[in-house]
Order: C-alpha cells, then sequence, then structure tokens
C-alpha cells in the first residue's frame, strides 16, 4: 500500500531562518506531487506541484522555493522566512491528474516568529 | 465564480439530523470536483471524485451530486453522527493538474 510521509510536524523558526520541509512517498513510482499551505481562516492554497523529478510548477509567487531530487521526495524550502510564511503545510500525491484523488501528509505547522 | 466557495462555514446539528452543503465552482474549464473530509489532527481524506454532470456519488450515509452546467455540488449526510464532525473540503480542478480548494465547512454533530 502507499504511504506518505511529511516532517516535521511543527516547527517554530525565527523570521530570516532558512526552511526545509520534506515529503516522501512509498509505494507507488512517478506520482504527482503537490505542497499546500492553509493560512489562518483560510482554504488549501496549492503552492507547488510536480510531474516529475526536477519538474516543478509554482503556482504563487511567494519566498518558498520547491525541489524533486527523487522520484518519490518532494522538499519545500526557503532561505529566509517571513512571519507571513506561518501556516500549516501539507504534502500530497496522486496517481494521476486532477481527475484523481490526492492523499496527504500529516502536515507542518510552521510558526514563523 | 472565480474561486471555490463553499457555505456555510460552519455548521451544528443534532445527532440524527441530516444535513446538506454547497460547493461552487467555476464552470468554464471544468475538469473534476473532489470532496475531502478532514478530521482534527488528521490529514484529509478523500470521499469522493466527480467529472461528469449530474454524477451522483455514495459512500454509506454520505452522498455527493455534481451540476457543471450551473458549477456547484451538494454533500449530504443523512442521519449525522458524532464522528461525521469534520471540516469538509470542496476542491475543483480547471485544468490537468490544478486543483483549487474551497475554505470548507466545518460541521459540528452534536450528541
Amino acid at each position: 500500500s502507499q504511504t506518505i510521509h511529511q516532517w516535521p510536524a511543527t516547527l517554530v523558526q525565527p523570521v530570516g531562518s532558512p526552511l526545509s520541509l520534506e515529503c516522501t512517498v512509498e509505494g507507488t513510482s512517478n506520482p504527482n506531487l503537490y505542497w499546500y499551505r492553509q493560512a489562518a481562516g483560510r482554504g488549501l492554497q496549492l503552492l507547488f506541484y510536480s510531474v516529475g523529478i526536477g519538474q516543478i510548477s509554482s503556482e504563487v509567487p511567494q519566498n518558498l522555493s520547491a525541489s524533486r531530487p527523487q522520484d518519490r521526495q518532494f522538499i519545500l524550502s526557503s532561505k529566509k522566512l517571513l512571519l507571513s510564511d506561518s501556516g500549516f503545510y501539507l504534502c500530497a500525491w496522486s496517481v494521476w491528474g486532477g481527475d484523481t484523488e490526492a492523499f496527504f501528509g500529516q502536515g507542518t505547522r510552521l510558526t514563523v516568529v | 465564480i472565480l474561486n471555490v466557495e463553499q457555505s456555510p462555514q460552519s455548521l451544528h446539528v443534532q445527532e440524527g439530523d441530516s444535513t446538506n452543503f454547497t460547493c461552487s465552482f467555476p464552470s468554464s474549464n471544468f475538469y473534476a470536483l473532489h470532496w475531502y473530509r478532514w478530521e482534527t489532527a488528521k490529514s484529509p481524506e478523500a470521499l469522493f471524485v466527480m467529472t461528469l454532470n449530474g454524477d451522483e456519488k455514495k459512500k454509506g450515509r454520505i452522498s455527493a451530486t455534481l451540476n457543471t452546467k450551473e458549477g456547484y455540488s451538494y454533500l449530504y449526510i443523512k442521519g449525522s453522527q458524532p464522528e461525521d464532525s469534520a471540516t469538509y473540503l470542496c476542491a475543483s480542478s480547471g485544468g490537468y493538474q490544478k486543483v483549487t480548494f474551497g475554505i470548507g465547512t466545518k460541521l459540528q454533530v452534536i450528541p
């Protein structure tokens, strides 16, 4: 069966510090991978998606970047965090495109102080 | 409608009552409509993915309908139970990869 791992679960980081959140998927090959963020009082916002190694599409201009160094590994990064980067970050994968269900990780609660 | 909108944002119902909520989405360039259930301290889990106008799907006491021409979907819960308490997310795919989520409807079922 397929599983998705996301870590850490919670993170408190000072403004200006770097960020690295990691997500890995097991039990499937060539998944579509996604990073979402839920800011306070808002819905899930798609940040990045990837259809293959090294292929990253950004949905929203921001202080964040994503990389996919391996087929089942998706990393969300920032060189310098802003207060506005605080939120709940979810990694997800799907078998195919927008007409297949997504499977979500447990999420990372990021607080920038 | 440019975004995915859900109503109401929160809802309290008595155990045993049936309830429903709405998702509105852009009807142009429609590809698929997703419903997810998100319990506190857990990951969102898919309930339904629908693509065809007139689609109706059912899973136990939960069902959903889809109208792609007018851009809305209803989620119904029959005989609500406390374990149905969760946030129900709707998401619309307007293209191959892009899935836009609504803010969700937070349901609280009171025993």
